[in-house]
Formats: C-alpha cells, structure tokens, sequence
C-alpha cells in the first residue's frame, strides 16, 4: 500500500517556467523526502525536510511541509528540459511509503 | 561515487518458474531495502534490512518471495514460483542506517517480465 497521493498526476510545461507538484500523506512522520525518477531507471534523492521544519531549499528546489495539514509540495524554478522525469515523495515514520508520483515534462 | 549494484538487469521467465536478484548495497551501508515498482506507480517496500536482520516484511507475500541478507552485505531476492503479476521493476535501495533521516541511495534495478 502507498501512503502518499500525488498532485498533479502528469504537469507538462515549457523550459524556464516553475514546475509545482504536491504530496499528501495520511499519517505522522518523522520525515519526508522528494525522489527524482528517469524513464525507466532507479531514483535519485533529492531533498529531505524533517517533520520540524517547514521549508528547505536546495538549488533550484524549495520543498515545504505542512504537518497540519499532512501536506508537502516540491516547485522547481526555471525548470529544464533534464527536469522532465517521475517525482515520488517518500514519508518516514514507522514504514516508509513512496506516493504514486508526478509525471513532469518539460518542453524545450 | 559508490552505487549500488543489482543484476541481472533484465529478467524474461515463463510463470511456475524460480527467479533470483541480486544487490550489492554501498559499503558500510547498514540497511538495505528492496522494493517492487509497477509501472506507472511509486516503489512498494517488500522488506527492509538491518544488517543481516529482517526490520519489515510486512508487505512481502511471504508464500513465494524471500529475501536474505546472511553476512549482513548483499542481498538476495527470490521469487518461487512467479507469477504473472509479478512482471515489474525491482529497485535495491541502501543507506547508512535506520531510524534517523537518512536518504536511500538506489540501485538501477531489474525489470522482470513473466511470461
């Protein structure tokens, strides 16, 4: 079973726009994390908020999280062709969960 | 950088039949997952390591996978007899240890087609 429920399920936008993808999961965490996944390959990490913290940057990426509402979301700005693959939260509390994934292409 | 290893990378089996994947986690790495993604969908943890000790099989159906872990490095995966439904991508994922925020680092995983 998958805890988390991504939105949207597939967003396609044109290079340099900012790219917004949500996560919402159903139970604590102690974390949660935002994957990268190519067609076809294994993921990638690419960023972690713990449950106490709000909002992290890294790069290009800014993750939020709203533990209230059991709710994180992932913008990326100026968004790249490379950008276009499969984004999965992951939650950590007693198991681990991955969502159901954004499917992001971006246009050149 | 070190990775993580798997193979074979692609698996083709007639139904009835034993399959077997392997996974080399990165050194030092005390917990060791494996997981199956269908396509399409996020990865499902089958089971979860800890050095050569099970954490969570909770969602590992027991009556034809098993995993093993015997000298606490690499790994094992076997399914027996497969299935139809078992046609999906199985992804090893490693980290330094559980139970604090680490990220998973992962393999490029074997794609497994039953016949």
């Amino acid at each position: 079973s998958q805890q988390g429920e991504e939105d949207p399920q597939a967003l396609s936008i044109q290079e340099g726009e900012n790219a917004t993808m949500n996560c919402s999961y159903k139970t604590s965490i102690n974390n949660l994390q935002w994957y990268r996944q190519n067609s076809g390959r294994g993921l990638v990490h690419l960023i972690l908020i713990r449950s106490n913290e709000r909002e992290k940057h890294s790069g290009r990426l800014r993750v939020t999280l709203d533990t209230s509402k059991k709710s994180s979301s992932l913008l990326i700005t100026a968004s790249r062709a490379a950008d276009t693959a499969s984004y999965f939260c992951a939650t950590e509390g007693n198991q681990f969960y991955f969502g159901t994934g954004t499917s992001l292409t971006v246009i050149p | 950088e070190a990775e993580v290893a798997q193979s074979p990378r692609y698996k083709i089996t007639e139904k009835s039949q034993a399959v077997a994947f392997w996974c080399d986690p990165i050194s030092g790495h005390a917990t060791l997952y494996w997981y199956r993604q269908i396509l399409g969908q996020g990865p499902e943890l089958l089971v979860q390591f800890q050095d050569e000790s099970v954490v969570d099989d909770s969602q590992l159906p027991k009556d034809r996978f098993s995993a093993e872990r015997l000298k606490g490095v690499d790994s094992t995966l076997k399914i027996q007899p497969a299935e139809l439904g078992d046609s999906a991508m199985y992804l090893c994922a490693s980290s330094p240890r559980t139970g604090v925020a680490y990220e998973q680092y992962f393999g490029p995983g074997t794609r497994l087609t039953v016949t």
